[in-house]
């Protein structure tokens, strides 16, 4: 089946970056893109980036820009997220989640188990 | 950028049929998709396109659009739809998607 698997929380310091993975598997890696969704404690979910995992295109949030990098690997079907200078807002659970689209509509599916990113002096 | 607004939370008594409503822009141009997620779990996708449930989502679970609102409707709530529900769309300027603040759903 398929299946996104993220990798294990992680607790940075303020201005530290932090990279987390996201392993596809159980269908053709190249054949989708790959969202990044986060979700601050409490909060809703916030879109913040996309990437082709084909050739590596990358769209991201202009809240983001210059701060996230989105990158691929496809010897071994894992996804990335790296976010820099990382404060305490920064402090939430990081999802992937494949995409999906016709002309009329783009929805994700399935989503990783979510990455718990802490930032805390 | 558009935005998706969404009301905060719904309540709904067993048994009923309720709706969940998600406004924006760029549902003028696209479908919503929808999202369930509950307590400590990853959001799952409970609604797509017109009105596409994914295999395993009850048929209880329906979905429509008209104009630049977007509604999820369950008819006949269970317990087990106590959750958060999310839309989504693609921005009508085509380089972001945007989630809605989300509707916590309360079955009395």
């Amino acid at each position: 089946q398929v299946q996104l698997v993220q990798s294990g929380a992680e607790v940075k310091n303020p201005g530290a970056s932090v990279k987390v993975s996201c392993k596809a598997s159980g269908y053709t890696f190249t054949s989708h893109w790959i969202h990044w969704v986060r979700q601050a404690p409490g909060q809703g979910l916030e879109w913040m980036g996309v990437i082709n995992a084909n050739d590596g295109t990358v769209i991201y949030a202009q809240k983001f820009q210059g701060r996230v990098t989105l990158t691929r690997d496809v010897s071994t079907s894992t996804l990335y997220m790296e976010l820099s200078s990382l404060r305490s807002e920064d402090t939430a659970v990081y999802y992937c989640a494949r995409d999906h689209s016709n002309s009329n509509c783009w929805w994700f599916d399935p989503w990783g188990q979510g990455t718990l990113v802490s930032v805390s002096s | 950028s558009s935005e998706l607004a969404q009301d905060p939370a719904v309540s709904v008594a067993l048994g009923q049929t309720v709706r969940i409503t998600c406004q924006g822009d760029s549902l003028r141009t696209y479908y919503a998709s929808w999202y369930q997620q509950k307590p400590g779990q990853s959001p799952a996708l409970v609604i797509y396109d017109k009105n596409i449930r994914p295999s395993g989502i009850p048929d209880r679970f329906s979905g429509s659009s008209s104009g630049n609102t977007a509604s999820l409707t369950i008819t006949g709530a269970q317990a087990a739809d106590e959750a958060d529900y999310y839309c989504n769309s693609r921005d009508t300027g085509g380089n972001s998607w945007v989630f809605g603040g989300g509707t916590r759903l309360t079955v009395l």
